[in-house]
């Protein structure tokens, strides 16, 4: 059973360019959370998505980031006309279908983005 | 803040000794989890205690959590090298997705 997938696991882009963040959940959780983590950080929260719905996108900036989740196919995180701030690692998540939110969380090995 | 927020920031220790972690949070909880994260990886759940339990074990790691104190430590006896990495406390509170502290570094020397 593979793991949560991301990819790529490094992404370079030049600001004001777009950067996708891909990550394909675990078989049998439908459940996927998009975090960020800046060096020496804690991971904040953006964005949890169900299967074609966002469930929850408090901690995501409300201009030029977007999510989604279709009903095939990984999630993606979209950052557009990306900015040096934007330089961090982005983590992926996913729980299982049968679990409460706030349940054990099953991570990715991170997209580190670097915006030049 | 209403993440957890552990201390110390960084501990460095010798192989074979034990190592205590604390985590302190402001709100109720269902529950609190403790993650590792190896440099430049992904975190890797450890244990999950819930707000109705006091201690539990897995393997080395011991966690207790007072919830009149709002608060719980992690506990890794014998360490080892290999036990290197950062280390976070994740509350679950309501419906709400997990919150996440700022970790404590671990440094194991053989």
């Amino acid at each position: 059973n593979a793991g949560v997938m991301q990819n790529p696991r490094h992404l370079v882009r030049r600001r004001g360019q777009e950067a996708r963040l891909r990550c394909s959940p675990m078989k049998g959780h439908s459940h996927v959370y998009w975090y960020r983590q800046l060096p020496e950080e804690g991971l904040k929260f953006m964005v949890y998505l169900q299967k074609e719905n966002i469930i929850d996108e408090s901690g995501m900036p409300k201009e030029r980031f977007s999510a989604e989740f279709p009903k095939e196919g990984p999630s993606i995180l979209r950052i557009q006309q990306v900015v040096r701030g934007d330089s961090a690692a982005y983590f992926c998540a996913s729980s299982p279908d049968w679990g409460q939110t706030n349940e054990k969380l099953f991570f990715g090995s991170g997209t580190q983005l670097s915006v030049l | 803040s209403q993440q957890g927020e552990e201390d110390p920031q960084a501990l460095s220790i010798q192989e074979g000794e034990n190592a205590t972690m604390n985590c302190s949070y402001k709100t109720s909880i269902n529950n609190l989890q403790w993650y590792r994260q190896n440099s430049g990886r992904g975190l890797v759940h450890l244990i999950l205690i819930r707000s109705n339990e006091r201690e539990k074990h897995s393997g080395r790691l011991r966690v207790t959590l007072d919830t009149s104190k709002k608060s719980s430590s992690l506990l890794i006896t014998a360490s080892r090298a290999a036990d290197t990495a950062s280390y976070f406390c994740a509350r679950g509170s309501g419906y709400s997705t997990l919150t996440f502290g700022k970790g404590t570094m671990l440094l194991v020397s053989p």
